[in-house]
Formats: structure tokens, C-alpha cells, sequence
């Protein structure tokens, strides 16, 4: 099984850096996943980590440490856009299941 | 081309209706996914399709029926649903099931309403 934990709701302020964490619990994983969900639309890919570090796209990173369990999404120069709910999710490689567990969450709302 | 198209957009059915919702991709990925979405939940995943075999159904009731005619397209039969059955249902494709980078493309859904 897995249990993934975000906080439900952040606000920041436009031009600002946000980090939003996320800690995991799995019987085996093989991958976490970021995306960016604005309200009424689907889901679109950030990042994908496997392996302990740092991956940077531009104004988004996300790191991750598998030994914590835990990964964060970094998000600089906030505009206004970036006002979204960001989803955690987790590939596990249990018996064969390799399909995305998704956490609950964060909601992200920028202020000018 | 990255998307992934879902018809129809809305859709409205009483509890005695069949209905069918479509997707599709041409992406070329081999694994496919339904997932459904509840207003303020994330996803949940439903079923996935690799290599256009049924590999993974999450105890979904039988209401619901997937279908996988070829490796672009992606239906699931809907009959004798519930009004909790209402939600956003969320069609995704990736590469693989597996693997580096393999991450899943979603179709911007089909609103579903079941009166």
C-alpha cells in the first residue's frame, strides 16, 4: 500500500520561491511524479524523480531523498499563474503494479 | 503532438442509461489509464491498458467496462451508474508502465453527471 501526505492549501506572494513537500510511504516504489492541476483541467507533467537529488526545469525543481521518503517542488519567481492545486504522485513497483498513486494535493494560491 | 483527446466533453445520463466515453491518443504510448476525479479529490486511478491488455483493475464495480479496440484509442462503457458515480473522468496515456520518463499525458476529461 501507499500513504502520500502534502499540505492541503499554501498561499505566496507573486516574484516569491515556494516549496511544497511531500512524504511517502510505499512497499516499493519506482518513481514520484509533480504535476500542475488548475481547477476544471487536467493534470500536466512538472517532474518526474527516481534517484536522490535535484532535478531543475526552468522556474520548477523538485528533489527528491528515498530514503526519507520525502520529495519537495520548488517553484521561483511565482506569478500569478502558478495559482494551482500540485499533486505528488507515486509509481510503486509492487507485484507488477507500476500505475501513479496520487497524494491530495496543495492548493497554491499566489497574491499580487 | 502530446495530446490526448476525450469525447464527449460533458455528459448527462440517468441511472438506466449506457453510454460510452472515448479517448484517444497518437502518441504511439503503449499503456493507457481511466482515472476518476471528484471535485476537490485527486485521480484515482480506475484501470490501465498495456500493449491494449487489461493490467490493473482497481475493484472498480462492473457499471463501468473498459474497452481497448487498438493501442490509439481507450473507451469505457458506462451502464446503470449511480448519482455518486458523477465526476470527472480523466483518460491518460504513457510510453510505458515503467521506466525512466514515463510520465502520463492526460485528456482534459469528460464531466460526467449521472441524474
Amino acid at each position: 500500500g501507499q500513504n502520500i501526505d502534502q499540505p492541503t492549501e499554501m498561499t505566496a506572494t507573486e516574484g516569491a520561491i515556494v516549496q511544497i513537500n511531500c512524504t511517502y510511504q510505499t512497499s516499493g516504489f519506482n518513481g514520484l511524479f509533480w504535476y500542475q492541476q488548475h481547477a476544471g483541467e487536467a493534470p500536466t507533467f512538472l517532474s518526474y524523480n527516481v534517484l536522490d537529488g535535484l532535478e531543475e526545469k526552468g522556474r520548477f525543481s523538485s528533489f527528491l531523498s528515498r530514503s526519507k521518503g520525502y520529495s519537495y517542488l520548488l517553484l521561483k519567481e511565482l506569478q500569478m499563474k502558478d495559482s494551482a492545486s500540485y499533486l505528488c504522485a507515486v509509481r510503486d513497483s509492487d507485484t507488477g503494479r507500476r500505475a501513479l498513486t496520487f497524494g491530495s494535493g496543495t492548493r497554491l494560491q499566489v497574491q499580487p | 503532438d502530446t495530446e490526448v483527446t476525450q469525447t464527449p466533453k460533458h455528459l448527462v445520463m440517468g441511472m438506466t442509461n449506457k453510454k460510452s466515453l472515448k479517448c484517444e491518443q497518437h502518441m504511439g504510448h503503449r499503456a493507457m489509464y481511466w482515472y476518476k476525479q471528484k471535485a476537490k479529490k485527486p485521480p484515482e486511478l480506475m484501470f490501465v491498458y498495456s500493449y491494449e491488455k487489461l493490467s490493473i483493475n482497481e475493484s472498480v464495480p462492473s457499471r463501468f467496462s473498459p474497452e481497448c479496440p487498438n493501442s490509439s484509442l481507450l473507451n469505457l462503457h458506462l451502464h446503470a451508474l449511480q448519482p455518486e458515480d458523477s465526476a470527472l473522468y480523466l483518460c491518460a496515456s504513457s510510453q510505458g508502465v515503467s521506466g525512466r520518463g514515463y510520465e502520463q499525458y492526460f485528456g482534459p476529461g469528460t464531466r460526467l453527471t449521472v441524474t
